[in-house]
């Protein structure tokens, strides 16, 4: 089936210590997204990349730092300048179009971050 | 300012009963599209339905239609035949057609907790 993965489901976080979330994607998609969500928020834009090798950042970057050197993946690292990393992580994939085409972004089922 | 605001933090709805889950946007772009999003429990996002700004008739897909009054820059999910499997968290999300990140990104209201009654 074609999906969005994210692992772990829920992952800690001691003082200090970076932390990569990973999001596999096999719906051939060339854009993919992170999203941070807080209790009783929306979501906010943290990267996103619309092709391999280039990602832009989104609001909410600072603290983060992403790669994109396959098209299925776009791991998300949460490094210890991310003072506030206790949240709800989406990842999320897309055909590329510009303007306000019917880009229908799809999304895996999130990662939970805690810090220790 | 708010982009998309969700004025209802919870709502309660009698199974089989239609809701109405309210969204109002502000944007001066012409150009934009209108997405709705349920959350589970379980955290993933699921796709609804979308209302592109210069469509002419409101969007439907199933139970889910939209009902979209441009002038009043709202958008509304009315779900009928409400289902228990309905409850859920859900999310009004708008992207407008500037450059940038802008056409891009998704920017989210604060969402609306469903819950369907026996």
């Amino acid at each position: 089936d074609g999906g969005i993965t994210q692992s772990p489901k829920y992952l800690f976080r001691k003082e200090g210590q970076n932390v990569t979330l990973s999001c596999e994607q096999n719906l051939n998609h060339d854009a993919m997204y992170w999203y941070r969500q807080d209790p009783g928020q929306g979501l906010r834009l943290i990267y996103y990349s619309q092709i391999v090798n280039d990602f832009q950042k989104g609001d909410i970057a600072e603290g983060y730092s992403v790669s994109r050197e396959k098209k299925e993946s776009f791991p998300l690292t949460v490094t210890s300048a991310q003072k506030n990393p206790t949240a709800f992580y989406l990842c999320a994939s897309s055909i590329k179009t510009s303007g306000i085409a019917k880009n229908i972004q799809y999304f895996g089922a999130g990662t939970r971050l805690s810090v220790l | 300012a708010q982009k998309i605001t969700q004025t209802q933090p919870g709502m309660f709805v009698q199974e089989k009963e239609a809701v109405t889950l309210d969204c109002t946007y502000d944007t001066s772009d012409p150009s934009y599209g209108l997405f709705w999003y349920k959350q589970p429990s379980s955290g993933e996002m699921i796709f609804l339905i979308y209302q592109g700004s210069y469509d002419q008739q409101n969007a439907t897909e199933g139970r889910y239609s939209l009902n979209f009054q441009k002038a009043r820059k709202s958008a509304n999910l009315v779900i009928s035949a409400s289902q228990l499997g309905d409850s859920a968290m859900y999310f009004c999300a708008m992207r407008e057609a500037r450059s940038g990140a802008g056409s891009y990104q998704l920017t989210f209201g604060k969402g609306t907790k469903l819950s369907v009654i026996p």
